[in-house]
């Protein structure tokens, strides 16, 4: 089963900040936290991803809460193309490196 | 774009008849995945493999095989197509460590 709990959708203004939260309250010390996401029926495209520090790339920001139980993944300035299914996901490490899917958050950025 | 491809995109067969899909990648990577997405629903996986001849089963995998005899193909195969089956079919691909994944475009199947 999925590890993880977000909230099923969202909207957020063009040019705003889209914050996006995710609880993984059974994380264990040595999994990541993961993003990626789907837009119409593409294959997922992957975001960021993190341990225990915050990250941030061209693409988004990635706050990890100091107990690493809930996390919040940041557009900076949403624009229309980035409407789209985003999916948190704590990824099993070690030989078999799964990617469990829960059911994401449609955000829909609005005009 | 990372080097994965799924073939077909398309295809529309009939119950209880066998069916395979093919994910093919030219990134040398060791894991590789397949997982379906039906309508309401996130990706659920249903077979992964962590290396040639070493599979494992997801959450979904009644139903369906896979083999793996070689790093750049993985292939899943439907042994008696239901309509349940129907659904859109993606692969992806992973390296060692904590990198991230690529995914294919999908493969829509649909079983009538």
């Amino acid at each position: 089963d999925a590890k993880t709990t977000q909230p099923p959708s969202m909207d957020c203004a063009e040019g705003r900040a889209a914050n996006l939260p995710c609880n993984h309250s059974t994380i264990s010390g040595n999994e990541y936290v993961y993003w990626y996401r789907q837009i119409h029926s593409q294959g997922p495209q992957y975001i960021i991803h993190g341990l225990k520090n915050n990250e941030t790339n061209e693409m988004a920001s990635l706050i990890i809460t100091e107990d690493r139980k809930s996390s919040t993944l940041i557009l900076p300035h949403a624009t229309l193309r980035d409407t789209a299914v985003y999916y948190c996901i704590v990824q099993e490490g070690g030989a078999t490196n799964k990617l469990i899917f829960g059911t994401g958050t449609l955000l829909a950025v609005q005009p | 774009d990372a080097g994965i491809t799924q073939s077909p995109r398309h295809k529309v067969t009939e119950t209880g008849t066998p069916v395979t899909l093919r994910c093919h990648q030219t990134e040398n990577h060791r894991y590789m995945y397949w997982y379906r997405q039906d309508p309401g629903h996130g990706l659920r996986l249903i077979h992964y493999s962590y290396g040639v001849k070493d599979t494992d089963k997801g959450e979904v995998s009644d139903g369906y095989s896979v083999s793996r005899s070689k790093t750049e193909d993985f292939l899943l195969t439907l042994e008696s197509a239901t309509s349940s089956q129907t659904s859109v079919y993606f692969c992806a691909i992973s390296g060692t460590g904590y990198t991230e994944a690529f995914f294919g475009q999908g493969t829509r199947l649909t079983v009538v």
